[in-house]
């Protein structure tokens, strides 16, 4: 069974400070990983895809892969309470023509002023 | 604007009767797809289309259908014979080849079972 895990939270930081969103996910070969950002009642949007061991920088949102361990991070700089949603990770297990995606459950970030 | 369009919002629905949630994109992506999600289960697959004509179950499809006769429309029925539809429903979309598997998705449709 392929799975995506994060910890739920809520993950609570200042305003100002640096959050760190974690995902682990099962299968090695997964080539494809994916952050999505979801405020409360409203669908998921984009904010990072990360294809290559190493860092992707994006404005205030950096996201970090390592493939040996497993994980793909979100660092968020500068956080904003406009930043306070779910973000959910999305894994893809293997290349080629499968399109399903795996959903980690998401973590819960409040950015308190 | 390019996006996806999906309605109605909201919907209410009797127990026993088939409803039909509308999902239109103008991004011309080929591939479209159709997500539940219920508070602390995340996204759940229910089905997707690559192609025009074509289309693959998901990992929860029972108790739905689906159509794709236009590249432009994938509308979800949710028949009588889902035994709890009440959910939040997500239509996504994506293009082929370069930014496959970037979904886009639409507002949402939130049923609900009376």
């Amino acid at each position: 069974q392929k799975e995506v895990e994060q910890n739920s939270g809520p993950l609570s930081v200042p305003e100002g400070a640096i959050a760190s969103l974690n995902c682990t996910y099962s299968d090695r070969g997964s080539q494809s990983f994916f952050w999505y950002r979801q405020y409360s009642g409203k669908s998921p949007e984009l904010i990072m895809s990360i294809y290559s061991n190493g860092d992707k920088e994006d404005g205030r949102f950096t996201a970090q892969l390592n493939k040996a361990s497993q994980y793909v991070s979100l660092l968020i700089r500068d956080s904003q309470p406009s930043d306070s949603a779910t973000y959910l990770c999305a894994v893809l297990p293997n290349a080629g023509n499968n399109r399903k995606l795996i959903w980690g459950l998401g973590t819960s970030l409040a950015v308190n002023p | 604007d390019g996006g996806i369009t999906q309605s109605p919002k909201y919907l209410f629905r009797k127990e026993g009767q088939n409803v039909t949630l509308s999902c239109e994109q103008n991004l011309n992506h080929d591939a479209m797809y159709w997500y539940r999600q219920d508070p602390g289960q995340g996204l759940r697959l229910i089905y997707y289309s690559q192609i025009v004509n074509d289309f693959q179950k998901g990992d929860i499809a029972e108790g739905y259908s689906v159509s794709r006769e236009k590249k432009e429309s994938f509308p979800l029925t949710v028949t009588s014979a889902q035994k709890n539809p009440t959910a939040f429903y997500l239509c996504a979309s994506s293009p082929h080849g370069a930014g496959a598997n970037v979904l886009t998705f639409g507002a949402g449709s939130r049923l609900t079972v009376l």
